[in-house]
């Protein structure tokens, strides 16, 4: 079945540090989302893509935050300029409107996650 | 703003016996919730869903009912068993569409 995956599993960065978390969606999907987990938090929504434009942000997702569709496959979260706070777990997610054949419309499929650590 | 409490944290229960999780929105708005089941190592993902103009739903041994005018949800798990053990969430969203928002997680865990 497909599926969502993301890369690396766990990223190590200097505080200050730009990173680029990457996720490939699976490959029919038009929808795509960023959610982040910190420890002991809950999952909260970062930002929804769609058509090359975003289409919904959070206030967590400032000027530090950026996505980008590079090519037909990819979908990448870049922190430019990390701070400690930053550490989690990131969630991408992706959809499209028509759901499995009789599951949900626009249901959501995650990603196992990128755990990343700022020091 | 838009939260999403549940409760409780933390759920051991015996083999066999019923699981229930429980959960209150505060944005009126909102019309669709899905709960999500996370295993270790893996994203969450979707188990069982209910839509604001339904007040149950039952699948195989999973079910989840709805309140809405006391904004009111809640996952029961029957006959439960050692593979139901992960973290569970529940959430909202003004449609399928829109973004999730999660509660804060049950981990339940099955004593055999």
């Amino acid at each position: 079945e497909p599926e969502v995956t993301q890369t690396p599993s766990h990223q190590v960065t200097q505080m200050g540090q730009e990173v680029i978390l990457r996720c490939v969606p699976i490959s029919n999907h038009l929808y795509f989302y960023w959610y982040r987990q910190i420890l002991g938090q809950k999952v909260e929504f970062l930002v929804s893509f769609y058509n090359n434009e975003i289409s919904e942000k959070s206030e967590i997702f400032d000027d530090q935050f950026s996505v980008e569709r590079p090519d037909g496959s990819n979908f990448t979260l870049k922190i430019r300029s990390t701070k400690l706070e930053d550490s989690a777990m990131y969630f991408c997610a992706s959809s499209e409107p028509l759901g499995r054949r009789g599951g949900t419309p626009h249901e959501q499929f995650f990603g196992p996650g990128t755990r990343l650590t700022v020091l | 703003g838009e939260n999403v409490e549940q409760h409780p944290s933390t759920l051991s229960v015996q083999e066999g016996d019923s699981a229930v999780i429980k959960c209150t929105y505060s944005d009126s708005a909102s019309n669709y919730f899905p709960w999500y089941k996370q295993e270790l190592g893996k994203g969450p993902q979707l188990i069982i869903d209910i839509r604001s103009n339904v007040g149950e739903k039952k699948d195989q041994r999973i079910a989840v009912t709805l309140n809405k005018t006391a904004k009111h949800f809640s996952l029961h798990i029957t006959e439960t068993q050692p593979e139901d053990s992960a973290v569970y969430f529940c959430a909202a969203q003004y449609s399928s569409a829109s973004k999730i928002i999660f509660g804060s997680g049950t981990r339940l865990s099955i004593r055999p």
